[in-house]
């Protein structure tokens, strides 16, 4: 079945340190891909997707790539700032009956001023 | 629109009890999906319905839980009897697969934590 998988955490940074967190995936077919933000005591959000190979998502300063030759959609920020704070979930979605969502275990990113 | 509603965010109830959240998806939306979330287990889908049918419901731990979605507005997820292991936040999420614009993507509501002694 399909799957993500996402580097461990936490991950601590200074703030204004560039980011890097992996995300690869499984899929059976064409899937489009996201990630999604937790901040503490909130739902998740949607932060970025993109639904096609070479697609970049972006949104606040984050950017994602689907890169389809090496099932990964690894998200980076220039700068992070102490609000950025959050637990990072990559996922899934295939567009087949009834469309399920595959999340991975979630990445959790401390900036410390 | 108001996004996904759910109701209690918090619910503190004791071993044995009933309990029954809900969820009101977005407007137009055609998929629901219950999630739980907690320290040990991440974020583990429970059930998600699509056009008010349940597709996959291979993630309800036990008999103990059971959802219902008698309408495209509203849907339940209930504990009968609850246990501690079940303290959880739950999560709603809904989404549509009509191929509108916003289409594919999972919106979520503000959880229901919930807390059994």
């Amino acid at each position: 079945g399909d799957s993500v998988t996402q580097m461990e955490g936490p991950v601590t940074l200074s703030e204004e340190a560039f980011l890097t967190i992996n995300c690869t995936y499984t899929a059976t077919g064409y899937p489009s891909l996201f990630w999604y933000v937790q901040y503490p005591g909130e739902g998740l959000q949607l932060l970025l997707k993109a639904t096609k190979a070479d697609d970049k998502g972006s949104n606040k300063g984050f950017e994602a790539t689907y890169r389809k030759e090496t099932t990964s959609f690894h998200l980076e920020k220039g700068s992070v700032q102490v609000s950025d704070s959050a637990v990072y979930f990559c996922a899934l979605s295939e567009r087949n009956y009834g469309q399920n969502f595959v999340f991975g275990p979630g990445t959790r990113l401390s900036v410390l001023p | 629109d108001a996004g996904v509603i759910q109701s209690p965010r918090h619910e503190v109830t004791e071993m044995g009890q009933e309990v029954t959240l809900r969820c009101k998806p977005i407007s137009g939306h055609n998929s629901l999906f219950w999630y739980r979330q907690t320290m040990m287990r991440g974020l583990e889908l429970l059930i998600y319905f699509n056009n008010n049918v349940p597709i996959d419901d291979s993630g309800m731990p036990e008999d103990r839980f059971s959802a219902k979605m008698p309408n495209a507005s509203f849907s339940t997820l209930k504990i009968q009897p609850s246990e501690p292991r079940d303290s959880a936040v739950y999560f709603c999420a809904s989404s549509s697969t009509t191929g509108r614009a916003g289409a594919n993507v999972l919106t979520f509501g503000a959880g229901s934590r919930l807390t059994v002694l």
